[in-house]
């Protein structure tokens, strides 16, 4: 079957960092996304992770772990309008390339 | 270049009446995803067209939902009839071949009362 964890909500303060993980189970791993979600808007990219290690994009980076099931979007110099849902979603080549998300993390930056 | 189209973005209508959804892809792209997405939570799929075929329609309510995706490029999306809890945003996107990054459309938020 298919698990993906991540925390329910988070809260940061503008200017600082944060990380936001995200932990799964999957038989057919071969990807991990990163999306991000404003509220009343649709999810848009971020990040894609299929190797080990860290990518950096700006302020945004990503790591993954295939052996512990682990990733995490680290984000820098935090603003205002990163308050946001941040999605973590698998890749499933057990099941024909599914892309399984998980229930996102609302991340609230506080002034 | 544009993105993904959806229509229309906002629907209330009454328990047992009919609705439909329209999605247009990113010209190109092969790969198309209906997704349910309530409140809280993150996107379900539904249903995923390769090029015209429904290639993984497993969670779609077959009973009351049906999808078509014409000549593999706009598809539209059917509930008949929608009950109360329907009500969700349904977003439709599109990736250039499975497994690939998905862009998605803003969605079409439905209000069924």
């Amino acid at each position: 079957g298919q698990n993906i964890d991540q925390p329910t909500e988070m809260t940061a303060t503008e200017g600082a960092i944060v990380q936001i993980n995200c932990t799964y189970q999957t038989s057919g791993f071969n990807g991990l996304f990163w999306y991000q979600q404003h509220a009343g808007e649709a999810p848009t990219f971020l990040s894609y992770n299929v190797l080990d290690g860290l990518e950096e994009k700006g302020r945004f980076s990503s790591f993954l772990s295939r052996s512990k099931g682990y990733s995490y979007l680290l984000l820098k110099e935090l603003q205002m309008k990163d308050s946001a849902s941040y999605l973590c979603a698998v890749r499933d080549d057990s099941s024909a390339s599914k892309i399984i998300f998980g229930s996102g993390t609302r991340l609230s930056i506080r002034p | 270049e544009a993105g993904v189209v959806q229509s229309p973005r906002y629907k209330i209508i009454e328990k047992k009446q009919p609705v439909a959804f329209w999605c247009n892809p990113i010209s190109g792209h092969n790969t198309l995803y209906w997704y349910l997405q309530n409140l809280g939570q993150g996107p379900e799929l539904l249903i995923r067209y390769e090029n015209e075929e429904a290639v993984d329609d497993s969670q779609l309510p077959k009973d009351r939902f049906s999808a078509e995706r014409l000549k593999g490029v706009d598809s539209t999306l059917k509930i008949q009839p929608a009950e109360l809890g329907d009500s969700a945003v349904y977003l439709c996107a599109s990736s250039s071949h499975k497994g690939d990054t998905q862009y998605f459309g803003p969605g079409t938020r439905l209000t069924v009362l």
